[in-house]
Parts: structure tokens; sequence; C-alpha cells
């Protein structure tokens, strides 16, 4: 089974905390992404990534960065959390080819206090 | 527009009703569509895959896409309580390595 997993299920910050959201998978797929979901507004892209070291920006990629040293890891950083990215965030991978699927992890509940 | 139009609900029905839930698109180009299901605070779960148009069955669930309607739709028979979820479309194109997806519909099985 695919297995996309992402470190912490709940989290609470403080607001200017830098906060560090890790995920990783075991499928050895190039594509990784990270979402945020909201309700009423559904999943919209932060940043993605083709390939290691490498990154895309996505719709809403301000106030938040990603590393990815590494295939299997793709981290999502919020340099100073507030209160407006309380949200959850639900990281994805996707093998790169052509009509690949995508396959979500279990999410993080983020909440900026 | 939105690339994908989905109603939101709330959609509530009683056991063993069967349940169709609808998205529609704007983008010709999207050939694969998939249907995701998501548990409350859980990360959305895979549920059918299709390639351009026809149906697919796997189960009690039977996903359709019509493409010259831009219209894709996923049908659950005999509904069950363990069916109550949020369920999300997504499609994507050929090219690039961009999913679009619906904002999700509430379904929710009555006992």
């Amino acid at each position: 089974d695919v297995k996309v997993t992402q470190s912490s299920r709940y989290l609470v910050k403080r607001t200017g905390e830098k906060v560090f959201l890790e995920c990783v998978q075991d499928m050895d797929h190039e594509n990784m992404f990270w979402y945020r979901q909201d309700p009423g507004l559904g999943l919209r892209l932060i940043y993605f990534s083709y390939d290691v070291k490498m990154k895309e920006k996505g719709d809403i990629p301000e106030g938040y960065s990603v590393s990815r040293e590494k295939k299997e890891r793709f981290s999502l950083i919020l340099e100073s959390a507030s209160t407006n990215q309380t949200s959850m965030y639900l990281c994805a991978s996707s093998s790169g080819e052509l009509g690949e699927k995508l396959f979500f992890g279990s999410g993080t509940q983020l909440s900026v206090l | 527009q939105k690339e994908v139009e989905q109603d939101p609900g709330p959609l509530s029905v009683p056991e063993g009703a069967i349940v169709s839930l609808n998205c529609t698109y704007s983008n010709s180009a999207f050939q694969y569509f998939m249907w995701y299901r998501q548990y409350s605070r859980k990360g959305p779960e895979l549920l059918m895959y299709t390639y351009s148009s026809g149906n697919k069955e796997d189960g009690r669930f039977t996903a359709q896409v019509d493409k010259s309607s831009k219209y894709i739709s996923l049908f659950i028979r005999d509904s069950q309580p363990s069916d109550s979820a949020t369920y999300l479309c997504a499609m994507s194109s050929n090219t690039g390595n961009q999913f679009y997806f619906g904002t999700g519909t509430s379904l929710t099985v009555i006992p």
C-alpha cells in the first residue's frame, strides 16, 4: 500500500513561532505537494516539488517555505506563524508519470494562538 | 469561473439509498478524474480513478465521466452510515503536475 506520512496529527503553536511540518513518502515518487484545506475554500496549493532541491510556488506561498533535501521527504516551514495560518495541512505525492494518481497523508491540524 | 465546481451540500440520505455526487469542469484538457473520500479530521483517501470518458465500477461505487458535457459523477449504491464523509472530486490534464479539486460534498447516511 502507498504511504504518505505526516509527522504530527495536531499541533498548537504561538504567533511568531517557526513551525516545521514534515512529510515522508515511501513510494519513490518524484512529485510532492503541500496543500492547506479550509472550510468553504477547499484545497489550495502552497508549494510543490518535482525533484530533490527543486520547488515551485503554488497558489498561496506567502508566509511559507519548503525544503526537499531527500526524495522521500518534503518539509513545510512557517517562518513566523500567524493566526490566519490556522488550518489543516495536507501533504501529497504522485509518481510524476502521465496520468499519475495523487496520494495524501493523514493531515496536520495546526492551530496558531 | 472556477476550474471545478462541486455542490457542497450537505446531503443527507437514509441508509440503503443510492447517492449521486457530481462535479462540473471547464477545462476540456482534463483527462484524469479522481474521487476522494475524506473523513472528519483525516486526509483524503483515493476512492476511484478514471481515465477519459466512461464508467468504472468498484463494489458499491461507480464513477462516471461525460467529457462532452464536462461532467463527472460518483454513485454509491446501498449507502451505509460508514459512507458518511466529505467527497472530493479532482482532475488533471496531460501537461504539468497540477491537480484541480472541487470543494467537496458533505454526505451523511442516516441509519
